[in-house]
């Protein structure tokens, strides 16, 4: 069984863009969550999705989105990209009847 | 609120010798408590899970540990250090469906 996808590995981008990273969760599964990893902060919840509904959220502000397919294949948007947005963004994926998740390998952000 | 504090931001051992990391939890209701490992560029990968049904739980790569509810912790260990188990280490604690907490991560290096 394939395991959680993230593209792309790594992104530039330049303060003010906005950018759209995606996540692809292991078959069958239909909970995707969200999280960042700064050297700062660590690693931060952003969001979770189950059958394309937000089921929680984190304390991050409304520039950080996302949305979820039916496919349950997930998106995650940040618009007027900010220097300190520059991060590991990790998207990892649940049967969501199992407390347990499963991380992909990340998509590195540099904002510049 | 629930949360985890990880003691140690760094931990050298050599080869071969006993690998203790410490995790204490802090939690009003019966926690869910995870160990993830973190190699160099990658996502995280599962070590181990508590979820109540044994106090002393057995994971991957020889890794084992111990929930003491008494003293509020959940310790990983292994009994001999292998230079591949060089990465980072994480202590998670859920705090909703789908939603970690995550410690600020324990860098093992293992010495020759």
């Amino acid at each position: 069984k394939a395991g959680v996808t993230q593209t792309p590995r790594y992104l530039i981008k330049t303060r003010g863009q906005q950018v759209t990273l995606s996540c692809s969760p292991i078959s069958g599964h239909r909970s995707v969550s969200w999280y960042q990893q700064t050297p700062g902060q660590g690693l931060q919840f952003l969001f979770e999705y189950f059958s394309e509904t937000q089921r929680n959220k984190g304390n991050f502000p409304g520039r950080f989105s996302g949305r979820q397919f039916s496919n349950s294949r997930s998106e995650m948007n940040v618009s007027t990209l900010e220097l300190g947005d520059s991060a590991l963004y990790l998207c990892a994926s649940s049967p969501g009847t199992e407390n347990i998740q499963y991380f992909g390998a990340g998509t590195r952000l540099s904002v510049l | 609120a629930q949360s985890v504090t990880q003691l140690g931001s760094h931990v050298s051992v050599s080869e071969g010798a006993l690998v203790l990391l410490r995790c204490n939890y802090s939690s009003s209701v019966p926690p869910y408590l995870f160990w993830y490992v973190q190699y160099p560029n990658q996502g995280l990968q599962l070590l181990l899970k508590y979820t109540s049904a044994a106090t002393l739980v057995k994971g991957i790569n020889g890794f084992e540990a111990e929930f003491k509810k008494s003293e509020t912790s959940f310790h990983l260990t292994k009994p001999s250090a292998h230079m591949s188990d060089a990465a980072e280490y994480f202590c998670a604690v859920s705090v909703a469906a789908q939603k970690l907490v995550f410690g600020q991560g324990t860098r093992l290096t293992i010495n020759p």
